[in-house]
């Protein structure tokens, strides 16, 4: 099993682009969620999906969208991207809601 | 005004060490979290606990839910236990976690 994977490792926009983190797990978990994390702060809840269908806003949805393709996979949107979305971007997903958590390895976004 | 507060920020330990990390919270929950974060950036859940202690290998974690009060407890701290350590705790809803800033910690040979 892989457990939660995110694609890609690393990334470098230009202010304006857009590019889309995936997510998918394997690990037949209902909810999802997208975190970010910045030097000094803890993680802060972007988006979640408490099960396939269903997405809502966590704590810093401005700027990103969220879909949930289906129950394996989970993906976050940047439509123009800007210098303040510079971050590293975790996916998580858990059985429900409030359980333990299982991350992906991250994603380091550079927004120039 | 933050819900978790961990303590210390920082902390450098000699190898052998025993370690303890706490983490303080405003909230009523139902269960609380600890996770660590190895300086790869990889994040890992190391217990979920509503009442009393766990232990796995030399970690143990405690919780006093009337003080609102955690502990992670590290015996015979290791170089490869260094690493950022968080708390995580439920909103009364279930749907997202307030979360510590980290204690992070250096376990020198």
């Amino acid at each position: 099993n892989a457990g939660v994977t995110q694609t890609p490792k690393f990334q470098v926009l230009k202010t304006g682009q857009s590019m889309t983190l995936q997510c998918a797990q394997d690990m037949n978990h209902n909810s999802m969620y997208w975190y970010r994390q910045d030097p000094g702060m803890g993680l802060r809840l972007i988006y979640y999906s408490a099960s396939e269908g269903t997405t809502d806003k966590g704590e810093v949805p401005n700027g990103y969208n969220v879909s949930r393709l289906n129950k394996r996979e989970f993906s976050l949107r940047l439509e123009s991207a800007a210098p303040s979305q510079t971050s590293v971007y975790f996916c998580a997903s858990s059985r429900s809601l409030g359980e333990t958590q299982y991350f992906g390895p991250g994603t380091r976004l550079l927004v120039l | 005004k933050n819900e978790v507060e961990q303590s210390p920020q920082n902390l450098t330990a000699q190898e052998g060490e025993f370690i303890t990390i706490n983490c303080s919270y405003s909230v009523g929950i139902s269960a609380l979290h600890w996770l660590q974060q190895h300086p790869g950036g990889g994040i890992v859940s190391l217990f979920m606990l509503s009442s009393g202690k766990k232990k796995h290998g030399r970690l143990i974690a405690t919780i006093n839910i009337q003080e609102k009060h955690s502990s992670l407890h590290i015996t015979a701290s290791h170089p490869r236990d260094s690493a950022v350590y968080i708390c995580a705790v439920p909103y009364s809803t279930g749907n997202q976690f307030y979360f510590g800033t980290g204690t992070s910690l250096t376990v020198i040979p």
